[in-house]
């Protein structure tokens, strides 16, 4: 099953601060975060790993709670950089393929 | 390096007609899928591979066909097109990931199909 994400979409000035959240009905290991602008490929952001680990290399935060099943992604002083739609990705299966949610349209204005 | 190579980008098809999306990758990923995105609706895997000759289906296999002959290449084939398959289709790959945590996924630029 899919994880479900809200807000579905989110307006923002740059320098606010908005949060995504993604869920998830099954038991999570790990949570996958990307980003896709408008009409280009999605890219990715950072992983979260059962335990507290995180591997990424963008100036986003996340959290993830495993005995909620839930994550949330964090957008801290929002930059023009930072529109786009935001997907979570949880993976299942023996070779991690990833399901995702059907995505947070982020828009930040000067 | 070239990374995640699809073609054609763009692509008008009649309701019938059967055309093939290829993808290519040059990082020696094991793993290959075809997503399909419509709006409101995220990312659809369609089929994936983990490896030469190993193919199986996602959520949304009906109406498509795969085939993994090669490490590099990951054909999509669309056997009867019909409107319901105007889409943006994604090719990625990844090297094989894990139950617990997957691995990072990387994307083709995206094709573009509008079936009439």
């Amino acid at each position: 099953q899919q994880p479900v994400q809200s807000p579905q979409a989110v307006i923002l000035r740059e320098g606010e601060d908005a949060v995504i959240n993604c869920s998830s009905s099954k038991a999570l290991y790990s949570v996958h975060w990307y980003r896709q602008k408008h009409g280009e490929a999605p890219v990715f952001l950072m992983i979260l790993l059962k335990g507290g680990e995180q591997k990424g290399h963008e100036k986003i935060s996340a959290s993830f709670n495993e005995k909620k099943q839930q994550s949330s992604l964090y957008l801290t002083a929002s930059q023009l950089s930072y529109s786009g739609t935001y997907f979570c990705g949880t993976p299942g299966g023996s070779w991690g393929k990833l399901q995702f949610g059907a995505g947070t349209q982020v828009v930040v204005t000067p | 390096n070239a990374g995640v190579t699809q073609t054609p980008k763009f692509q008008v098809l009649k309701t019938g007609q059967s055309m093939t999306l290829q993808c290519a990758q040059d990082m020696n990923h094991e793993y290959m899928s075809w997503y399909r995105q419509d709006p409101g609706m995220g990312l659809r895997l369609i089929h994936y591979s983990v490896g030469a000759g190993i193919t199986d289906q996602g959520e949304v296999p009906n109406g498509y066909n795969v085939s993994r002959s090669t490490t590099e290449d990951f054909p999509l084939r669309l056997l009867s097109a019909a409107p319901s398959q105007t889409s943006v289709y994604f090719c990625a790959s990844s090297p094989v990931g894990t139950r617990n945590s997957g691995n990072t996924i990387y994307f083709g630029e995206g094709s573009w199909l509008t079936v009439v």
